[in-house]
This record gives C-alpha cells, sequence and structure tokens, in this order.
C-alpha cells in the first residue's frame, strides 16, 4: 500500500506570494492533518480535515487555509507569505478522526521563503 | 502546549536497550501516552501508545508507572537506525482531539 505522498517536496517562494501544498493520504484514510514544523517552534498542528470539512484548528493565523476533496486529497494554501513561514510542512493520514495510533505521516513540504 | 517533559538527549551503545523517559504529572484518567519518533529529514512514525497498562510491539515496549505520571519507552536492542528524535505524548480520546508535540528527546546510538 502506497504511502502519505506531498507534492512538491520543495518549494521556494518570496515574500508576499501564495503558495498551494496537495497531500495525498494512504488509500481508504479519510483524516487529513497538516503540521508545520521550525527549529524555533518543534511541529505544531494546523487542522484536520475529515469529509471535505474542517474538523479541527491549530492556533495560526487565517493566512493558512486548507481544503479536502471527494477523494481525501488535501490542499493547504498559505496567503502573502512571510519569511516567517519557511518550514517542513508536514501531512498525515488515518483511517478515521481520533485514530492516532494509525496516523501515518508523508515525508513532507519543504517550504523557504525568500 | 505539551504535557509532558523530557530531557532533550541521551546517547546509548548499539546492541544495548534504550530507556527514554517522559514526565506527564498532570495526565489525566482518560489520556494515552503515546510515542513517535522523527528520523532526520523524514515524517514522523508512530511506534506505541497506551493507558495504565505495560504494552510491547515490535518495535518497543511502554512501561507506564502505576501512578501514570511517567513513563518509559524501551528499544530493547538499539541499533544507529534508531538514532532518532523521540516525542512522547499525552492525548485524550475523541474526535477532536489532537497531537501536541513537544521538543522531543534526541537519541544518538553510538557505534
Amino acid at each position: 500500500k502506497a504511502g502519505v505522498t506531498q507534492t512538491p517536496r520543495y518549494l521556494i517562494k518570496t515574500r508576499g506570494q501564495q503558495v498551494t501544498l496537495s497531500c495525498s493520504p494512504i488509500s481508504g484514510h479519510r483524516s487529513v492533518s497538516w503540521y508545520q514544523q521550525t527549529p524555533g517552534q518543534g511541529l505544531q498542528f494546523l487542522f484536520e480535515y475529515f469529509s471535505e470539512t474542517q474538523r479541527n484548528k491549530g492556533n495560526f493565523p487565517g493566512r493558512f487555509s486548507g481544503r479536502q476533496f471527494s477523494n481525501s486529497r488535501s490542499e493547504m494554501n498559505v496567503s502573502t507569505l512571510e519569511l516567517g513561514d519557511s518550514a517542513l510542512y508536514l501531512c498525515a493520514s488515518s483511517l478515521q478522526r481520533g485514530d492516532y495510533n494509525e496516523q501515518f505521516f508523508g515525508p513532507g513540504t519543504r517550504l523557504t521563503v525568500l | 502546549d505539551a504535557k509532558t517533559t523530557q530531557p532533550p538527549s541521551m546517547d546509548c551503545a548499539e546492541g544495548r536497550a534504550a530507556n527514554l523517559p517522559c514526565n506527564h504529572s498532570t495526565i489525566s484518567g482518560n489520556e494515552y501516552v503515546y510515542w513517535y519518533r522523527q528520523i532526520h529529514s523524514q515524517g514522523p512514525q508512530y511506534i506505541i501508545h497506551g493507558l495504565k497498562n505495560n504494552e510491547t510491539n515490535e518495535m518497543a515496549s511502554l512501561i507506564i508507572t502505576e501512578d501514570r505520571k511517567s513513563s518509559t519507552l524501551i528499544l530493547p536492542h538499539a541499533t544507529l537506525r534508531d538514532t532518532a528524535v523521540y516525542y512522547c505524548i499525552v492525548r485524550g480520546t475523541g474526535a477532536n482531539s489532537k497531537l501536541t508535540f513537544g521538543k522531543g528527546i534526541t537519541l544518538s546510538v553510538r557505534p
């Protein structure tokens, strides 16, 4: 069974631009969560999607948004990029909500904002 | 905020058991202890979780004290590939609960 895939793996943007990251969960998984990882703040929860609806949200500004499609694939968008948005963005999928013992993480997208 | 406290780092010799401690003195009755690890440049990987009984799987053992205020993750025969950051996480049940990662402990396995 294929794992969680994230595209692109690396991305370079400039301040003020916007970016869209993609996550394809493991086949059959319906919950997708997004995390931001930086050296200073560590791994922080962004949001969770299930059945095309945002179910849970972390403490991030409205510039961070996401969506989930009917096939459970998810995208996250960051608008008006700031230097501090440079981070590794991780996506994780699980069969159901709260089923963290079966939560599988993707390799991440490394975003650099110049 | 993370509800756990872990030392920042530790090391062990290859082939020996690695015992990774975690304090969670404010854990409540319905909260589980989860362990994940993150090998450099990869996404976190689930290891094990438990409520109050000791647990074992093919990767590790989890020992939870009787008062549940601390736990130890045991890697019975550490290898170089076990070098990683290990996160101890306390999480409640329910669909809205989420993983809150702390700083973790960096385990270095030396040859």
